[in-house]
């Protein structure tokens, strides 16, 4: 089943503690890129990735590091979180070649740092 | 710079009624635009994607239009039931913005029993 997965679908943890959110597509799919989602901001993309070892930040990439070693994965770090990234994160992923340029969403990850 | 909008934030109605949710897009130089549904606190499910060279996409009783030289979407629900509540977003992939999708704030949907 083609998807794109995310882990943890839930965390909590306390300022400052260094976390990573995974992103795993089965689509092979180039671009993948990162969101949150806040009450009355809606979407804002954090990062995107075109393909391997290209990576650019979106609209709100303060305090986020992401990577793209492998074609399948991408990873979402926050080297020292804070309370003000507490958010819905959803990850998601596109083809880049054809016409459709579709693109897939995760499940979404809850995040809460106290 | 792109911006997307959409009509009204909030739609409640009985069930049964058909009904329309707008979406409207500043540039009109886009690859596609798609429609998800989200309910709430969870994921992001697609419903539709229009190419920039369509003009509607059908799926059951969804139907979606799409008038690129007066930058409009509209998505139609038919006989509307209260599984079909949740907020729906609609998203432009324009030509100039690198692959990244443009969003707007969404409406959200009550179908009323």
């Amino acid at each position: 089943e083609a998807q794109v997965t995310q882990n943890p679908r839930y965390l909590i943890t306390v300022t400052g503690k260094k976390l990573t959110v995974t992103c795993s597509q089965n689509m092979n799919h180039e671009y993948m890129s990162w969101y949150r989602q806040d009450p009355g901001l809606g979407l804002r993309q954090i990062y995107y990735s075109m393909n391997v070892e290209v990576t650019d930040k979106g609209d709100v990439p303060e305090g986020y590091k992401v990577s793209r070693k492998e074609k399948r994965n991408f990873p979402l770090i926050l080297e020292s979180p804070s309370p003000n990234q507490t958010s819905l994160y959803f990850c998601a992923s596109s083809s880049t070649s054809g016409r459709s340029y579709e693109q897939y969403f995760g499940p979404g990850t809850r995040l809460t740092v106290t | 710079k792109q911006e997307v909008t959409q009509i009204p934030a909030a739609l409640s109605v009985p069930e049964g009624e058909n009904l329309v949710l707008n979406c409207s897009f500043t540039d009109s130089a886009i690859y596609n635009l798609q429609w998800f549904r989200q309910d709430p606190g969870k994921g992001l499910t697609s419903l539709l994607l229009i190419q920039s060279s369509q003009r509607e996409q059908t799926s059951g009783r969804l139907n979606a239009s799409l008038d690129k030289s007066s930058g409009r979407s509209t998505l139609y629900i038919a006989a509307s039931q209260p599984g079909d509540s949740a907020t729906y977003l609609c998203a432009v992939r324009s030509v100039d913005s690198n692959y990244q999708l443009i969003w707007g704030a969404g409406t959200k949907l009550i179908i009323k029993p």
